[in-house]
């Protein structure tokens, strides 16, 4: 079946710096591409989708790339801060169909 | 304020004792899902349901049921939980030509 997966569980980082976290999934009839944050104790929050003929988005400090030839999706978040610690998880979806969650990675932003 | 709610937020119950986690949301969304989450496992979707009275298997249905009489509720029901069913509960809506979902705060269910 289709699977997503995230390629590190944890990431730390300063702050000021960029975060990369990356994605890879199998189902390549998936037509778009989430990203969501978790914060302790809360439920997932929306961060930025991506449609599946479309190779980067970009939206306020973040940024997704997708490429397909590699089934690789990544989020780029900009000048890290220590509010951007949480756990992100990619997602995909076919129209019509369940939304796939990836397993999570952990981002730790150190001040 | 625009939100999902999720009753009760924790519930301990015991094996077989059927139960209902209620959702509700004050969007006006037509698509409700719900998930569950366990340590290494992620979110995994347990049944979706695109507008009232329309309702689809997720990834994990099995030993749960929905309905959705109402566009802005949609509640879980475990008929005869079992221990296997303690999870981390979230409940989602959003509108049809949106892929932002809107998650609510979570019900953490333990089944002794």
């Amino acid at each position: 079946g289709e699977s997503v997966g995230l390629h590190l569980p944890t990431l730390s980082v300063q702050e000021g710096d960029n975060s990369i976290i990356n994605c890879a999934y199998s189902n390549s009839a998936s037509d778009y591409f989430i990203w969501y944050k978790q914060e302790s104790g809360k439920g997932p929050q929306f961060i930025i989708d991506i449609r599946s003929n479309m190779d980067k988005r970009q939206g306020q400090r973040v940024t997704v790339l997708l490429n397909k030839t590699v089934k690789h999706l990544s989020l780029q978040i900009a000048a890290t801060q220590p509010g951007d610690s949480a756990v992100y998880f990619c997602a995909e979806n076919q129209a019509g169909t369940a939304l796939i969650f990836g397993k999570g990675t952990t981002l730790s932003v150190s001040s | 304020e625009a939100q999902v709610t999720q009753n009760p937020r924790y519930l301990i119950t015991v094996t077989g004792k059927k139960l209902t986690v209620t959702c509700s949301q004050n969007m006006n969304h037509e698509y409700m899902s719900w998930y569950r989450q366990d340590p290494g496992l992620g979110l995994r979707q347990i049944y979706y349901s695109m507008n009232v009275e329309v309702t689809d298997k997720g990834d994990v249905p099995e030993g749960y049921k929905v309905s959705r009489k109402e566009k802005r509720n949609f509640p879980l029901i475990l008929e005869s939980p079992s221990p296997n069913q303690t999870s981390l509960y979230f409940c989602a809506s959003r509108n049809t030509g949106s892929n932002e979902q809107f998650f609510g705060p979570g019900t953490r269910l333990t089944v002794l």
